[in-house]
């Protein structure tokens, strides 16, 4: 059973703060590995996807780092704000999955002023 | 651009009655479908995906079912809901898998709809 492990489940910071999460993911037959970011009440919307070994993406303070041979993602948020507090996902796909992600539980962010 | 629209944005409904959302994408051909659902402090499960029309895959067993009877149509239904069937129901799309690796490659990427918010009474 292919698993997606993400810790820590939630994280409470002070505005300024900066903060990183984790996600496990199975090493072999890896193919994508993507970040979305859910608010309450709307949709998932996609952060990131990475592919590579040692990518690394950055869009504004947030940034993401992956490695595949050991099979963990970090996200990182620098000098949290309060717009930033939402559940994070991190989602796996591997070679033949037909498309399919297989989602993490998430880590929820709670950015206090 | 593409878009994918889900309908209704809230349900109430009492345990024993019948179920159907619709989900429906623009812009796009032949996406590969599917439905999520988020029950009450637990992470997003997949229920269904379609590869085509009239092609449904279940990912756990349960007490609801899925249909595509159109490409870009993707309908989640009950016959008898459940206390256990509320939560928040998603569909997404993403384009066709198996796709060889290049720029243009979605890498299984999904896009949401806005969900549906159901509570069974």
């Amino acid at each position: 059973i292919l698993n997606v492990e993400q810790s820590p489940q939630s994280l409470h910071v002070q505005e300024g703060d900066s903060t990183n999460f984790t996600c496990s993911f199975p090493s072999s037959n890896f193919y994508a590995l993507h970040w979305y970011r859910w608010e309450t009440a709307k949709s998932p919307e996609a952060l990131f996807v990475m592919t590579l070994n040692g990518d690394e993406k950055k869009k504004g303070r947030i940034s993401a780092t992956l490695n595949t041979k050991e099979g963990y993602s970090y996200l990182y948020i620098k000098g949290s704000q309060p717009e930033d507090s939402a559940t994070y996902l991190c989602a796996f796909s591997y070679g033949g999955s037909q498309g399919n992600l297989i989602f993490g539980k998430g880590t929820k962010l709670s950015v206090k002023p | 651009s593409q878009t994918i629209h889900q309908w209704p944005a809230t349900l109430v409904q009492p345990v024993g009655s019948p179920l159907s959302l619709e989900c429906t994408v623009e812009g796009t051909s032949n996406p590969n479908l599917y439905w999520y659902r988020q029950a009450a402090g637990r992470g997003l499960q997949l229920l269904f995906y379609s590869v085509g029309i009239g092609q449904i895959s279940s990912e756990v067993p349960q007490n609801l079912s899925a249909s595509r009877p159109q490409d870009r149509q993707f309908i989640l239904s009950s016959k008898k809901l459940l206390l256990s069937d509320s939560g928040f129901y998603l569909c997404a799309w993403s384009a066709i898998p198996g796709l060889a690796a290049t720029n243009l490659d979605s890498y299984n990427e999904q896009f949401f709809g806005p969900g549906t918010r159901l509570t069974v009474l």
